[in-house]
């Protein structure tokens, strides 16, 4: 079945530890998104990308940055992990001219704890 | 500034029985579509129901339904005979066609008692 995927499910890391965060898909979508969800608040947008070539900042890109290795895969890292960075990392992907355009289809979530 | 309200920050119903969660959003948008979300404890981001802006009737998906009032900037969302299976955050993201993006509240804690 088509779907959106995230590894890993749960990463504990150190401060100032690069991390990697990886989402593959295979739905077919050019669109493809990452978010932060942080306790008691809705999700914030990171990073996105409309296809292999073009990616642009969210609302909090400080300290990210992504990588779209192909349309079925957008990594996101973080260069140097602080504990601030604690979160539920989420990838989505969406497609127009679908006739379910702006609709987002979520990975299950990435747990990321700095020490 | 694009924000979504959504003033329930939890809200609690008896099996079986009907719950309405309240959403207002504000944008300068004229075109965009609106959505709600649930995130059971899994934590995975299900769809629930969509609206598009442009329509007049309201949604509805088996037991869920929306109530659109456009000019008020208002999309709730009701539940109908509500199953333990329906506890969860519940988030009401618009969808702009300006920039795809969805614009996100808090959420609304939904708790169901057996």
């Amino acid at each position: 079945d088509a779907d959106v995927t995230q590894t890993p499910r749960n990463r504990i890391t150190k401060t100032g530890k690069r991390i990697m965060l990886e989402c593959s898909q295979t739905k077919g979508h050019d669109r493809m998104y990452w978010y932060r969800q942080d306790p008691g608040l809705g999700l914030r947008l990171i990073y996105y990308s409309f296809d292999v070539k073009d990616i642009n900042k969210g609302e909090i890109s400080d300290g990210y940055s992504v990588s779209r290795q192909a349309q079925a895969k957008f990594s996101l890292s973080l260069e140097s992990a602080i504990p601030n960075q604690t979160a539920l990392y989420f990838c989505a992907t969406s497609e127009p001219g679908t006739g379910r355009e702006n609709e987002q289809f979520f990975g299950p979530g990435t747990r990321l704890t700095v020490l | 500034a694009q924000t979504v309200t959504q003033s329930q920050p939890e809200m609690s119903v008896q099996e079986a029985e009907t719950v309405t969660l309240s959403c207002t959003y504000d944008t300068s948008e004229s075109d965009y579509y609106l959505f709600w979300y649930k995130q059971p404890p899994s934590r995975q981001m299900i769809l629930v129901i969509r609206q598009e802006a442009y329509k007049q009737q309201n949604a509805t998906e088996n037991r869920f339904s929306v109530n659109f009032q456009k000019a008020a900037k208002s999309f709730s969302l009701k539940i109908s005979d509500s199953q333990l299976g329906d506890a969860a955050m519940y988030f009401c993201p618009p969808g702009l066609y300006s920039n795809y993006q969805l614009i996100w509240g808090a959420g609304t804690k939904l708790i169901i008692k057996p």
